[in-house]
């Protein structure tokens, strides 16, 4: 059974725009909710991370967004490049506690 | 790759053969993980562990052993490689437990025929 449920499957952006990536999680014992990229060939990339103290994180042009009442984040990759173009995955978990993954979206951004 | 070394990165085996995957790591994380990667399914945790001879299960762990004898290397065995294994394979590493900012290997394609 799948505890995070991530959407869409796939997404075509074009160069410029926003990416949106969201995930849903049903235990609320998770405090723990990362990003991670990768690339063809090769191993998931950690992206970003956000503990349920904050509402969202920004590094650069990657953003989290968390809603605990909802048990929702999200992914938000601004002015979309073609190098973004990944798969991703968000993942849950209690932070020192085994780490649950959605299924990944495939992102292209289309120059 | 954070000093991560999977290795074969591809094989191809019959059913019903033993199948080791290697997984050797220079950073001396403690921790140390195996996931396999389907599509649709994401990763999914196969066994993990938290020292030296200090391994446990993980969600989809039937099938397959784990043995990690030094802080090194952490050896995945299929004891008998079904189709159903067919998969690429990921080993993390970690200096937290559970997982939390795990660098991971380029991964193992493995094809069970």
């Amino acid at each position: 059974q799948q505890q995070v449920k991530q959407s869409p499957q796939s997404l075509i952006v074009q160069k410029g725009g926003i990416s949106i990536i969201n995930c849903a999680y049903e235990n609320t014992a998770f405090d723990y909710f990362p990003w991670y990229q990768q690339f063809p060939g090769k191993g998931p990339a950690l992206l970003i991370a956000i503990r349920p103290d904050v509402s969202e994180k920004k590094e650069g042009r990657f953003t989290i967004s968390f809603n605990k009442s909802a048990k929702q984040f999200s992914l938000h990759i601004m002015d979309s490049q073609p190098g973004d173009s990944a798969t991703y995955f968000c993942a849950a978990g209690e932070y020192g506690n085994k780490l649950v993954f959605g299924a990944g979206t495939i992102l292209r951004v289309k120059s | 790759d954070a000093g991560i070394t999977q290795s074969p990165r591809h094989k191809v085996t019959e059913t019903g053969t033993p199948v080791t995957l290697r997984c050797h790591q220079t950073e001396n994380h403690r921790y140390m993980y195996w996931y396999r990667q389907d599509p649709g399914h994401g990763l999914r945790l196969i066994h993990y562990s938290y020292g030296v001879k200090d391994t446990d299960k993980g969600e989809v762990s039937d099938g397959y052993s784990v043995s990690r004898s030094k802080t090194e290397d952490f050896l995945l065995t299929l004891e008998s490689a079904t189709s159903s294994q067919t998969s690429v394979y990921f080993c993390a590493i970690s200096e937290s437990r559970g997982g939390a900012e795990a660098f991971f290997g380029q991964g193992t394609r493995l094809t069970v025929v």
